[in-house]
């Protein structure tokens, strides 16, 4: 049982370049949520999708899209990097809305 | 809108000594409450959950935490901080909006001094 898991860990992108991070969950989780950690500004949501197929907006949805063609994978696509999208981002799941979630390990972008 | 304040940007204590970690939060509707502590280069972990029942809630590690309603409050404590408790803190509340999301603090890095 991985948990969550998330590729890649680490990344360096150009400005204007496109990249996809992957998350996956072996929980059978319904809800996956995409989140961006930056220094003294918490967690912010950036989308979520409370099942397959469906995706919605979060907090901070600009510059990002998502997908979630399977159930055990919620993929988020930077299509035109900037370096404000330098950041660490976590991917998350949980069984029921508001419950406990659990998150992965977290990718580590660096827009130049 | 439901929101989260969490006291305190760093908070630094001896080993042995309390560890007190402040979280207010706004809610209008009877909240689900929530701690994560995040290592250096790890992902959130839960440390504890307040869902309605016993207001003191009991958690990993020796944490715990207390619901009191009328100060709209819901601080972190553990009696004796150990080395291994240095790590990012953040409370979470759940969102009373149509989908329940969790809104997270800013955290509170937690350095224990030797």
């Amino acid at each position: 049982n991985a948990g969550v898991t998330q590729t890649p860990k680490f990344r360096v992108l150009k400005t204007g370049q496109s990249m996809t991070l992957l998350c996956a969950q072996d929980m059978n989780h319904e809800y996956m949520y995409w989140y961006r950690q930056d220094p003294g500004m918490g967690l912010r949501l950036i989308h979520y999708s409370v099942g397959e197929g469906t995706t919605a907006k979060g907090e901070v949805p600009d510059g990002y899209n998502v997908s979630r063609l399977k159930k055990q994978n919620f993929l988020l696509g930077l299509e035109s990097a900037a370096p404000s999208q330098t950041s660490v981002y976590f991917c998350a799941s949980s069984y029921l809305t508001g419950g406990e979630q659990y998150f992965g390990p977290g990718t580590r972008l660096t827009v130049t | 809108a439901q929101s989260v304040t969490q006291l305190g940007s760093h908070v630094s204590v001896s080993e042995g000594a309390l560890v007190l970690l402040r979280c207010n939060y706004s809610s209008s509707v009877p909240p689900y409450l929530f701690w994560y502590v995040q290592y250096p280069n790890q992902g959130l972990q839960l440390l504890l959950k307040y869902t309605s029942a016993a207001t003191l809630v009991k958690g990993i590690n020796g944490f715990e935490a207390e619901f009191k309603k009328s100060e709209t409050s819901f601080h972190l404590t553990k009696p004796s901080a150990h080395m291994s408790d240095a790590a990012e803190y953040f409370c979470a509340v759940k969102d009373g909006g149509s989908q329940g999301n969790l809104i997270f603090g800013k955290g509170t890095k937690l350095s224990v001094k030797p």
